[in-house]
């Protein structure tokens, strides 16, 4: 079956450009989130969805970023005016209704030169 | 000091090795707890998940859970070449948010 796929794998943005990154959930999945993985670092929750509406975005690390997802399937995270410190893996992952466990795309590898 | 401290390795063992992994943390109210294994350039891919104390096993893998020390452990039988991966515990209250380790890489080799 489908698992989570995200688009592009990579991405290469010169400082300042705006990225837009996707994420297509596993069909069913109501809740999905958004993480950045430095190198060497675990996954940094981001942001979360239970279908259209975003319930947390505490983890955003500034008004930069901006998560969005109309018709609770397919999310989009926007970068804008990107910096070097943007560079990382971004993991777009989505849950089953009322089941905790979620399952991660392959990530987007930004790189911000 | 972070909520979750994982020991980043490397870790290397020879094949058939038990592995043993392992996280604490600091905030009493994590209820859930999960490993997860991540090949480079891969998504993480989740091994095991359990429910406040106690133990769970699935195959080779035995995941343990002391929430008194605040403790958990992933243990890994027999293991092989191709769990050479990055090891991530992750935990959460009950709900969304959650707060993953920083990974330990284990290297099996043959």
């Amino acid at each position: 079956g489908a698992g989570v796929s995200q688009s592009p794998r990579y991405k290469v943005a010169k400082r300042g450009q705006d990225v837009a990154l996707r994420c297509d959930p596993i069909s069913g999945h109501v809740s999905l989130f958004w993480y950045q993985q430095a190198l060497g670092q675990g996954p940094e929750f981001l942001t979360y969805f239970q279908n259209e509406a975003q319930l947390d975005k505490s983890g955003l690390p500034s008004d930069r970023f901006f998560a969005e997802r109309p018709e609770g399937s397919v999310s989009t995270l926007k970068i804008q005016r990107t910096q070097q410190e943007d560079s990382a893996v971004y993991l777009c992952a989505s849950s089953p209704p009322k089941r905790d466990t979620q399952y991660f795309g392959p990530g987007t590898r930004l790189t911000v030169l | 000091q972070k909520e979750v401290e994982q020991d980043p390795g490397p870790l290397s063992v020879p094949e058939g090795a038990i592995v043993s992994l392992n996280c604490t943390y600091s905030n009493s109210a994590f209820q859930y707890f999960m490993w997860y294994r991540q090949y480079s350039r891969k998504g993480p891919e989740l091994l095991m998940y359990t429910y406040s104390s106690g133990n769970k096993e699935d195959g080779r893998f035995t995941a343990q859970v002391d929430k008194s020390s605040k403790y958990i452990s992933l243990f890994i039988r027999d293991s092989q070449p191709s769990d050479s991966a990055t090891y991530l515990c992750a935990m959460n209250r009950g709900g969304f948010k959650t707060i993953f380790g920083a990974g330990t890489r284990l290297f099996v080799k043959a």
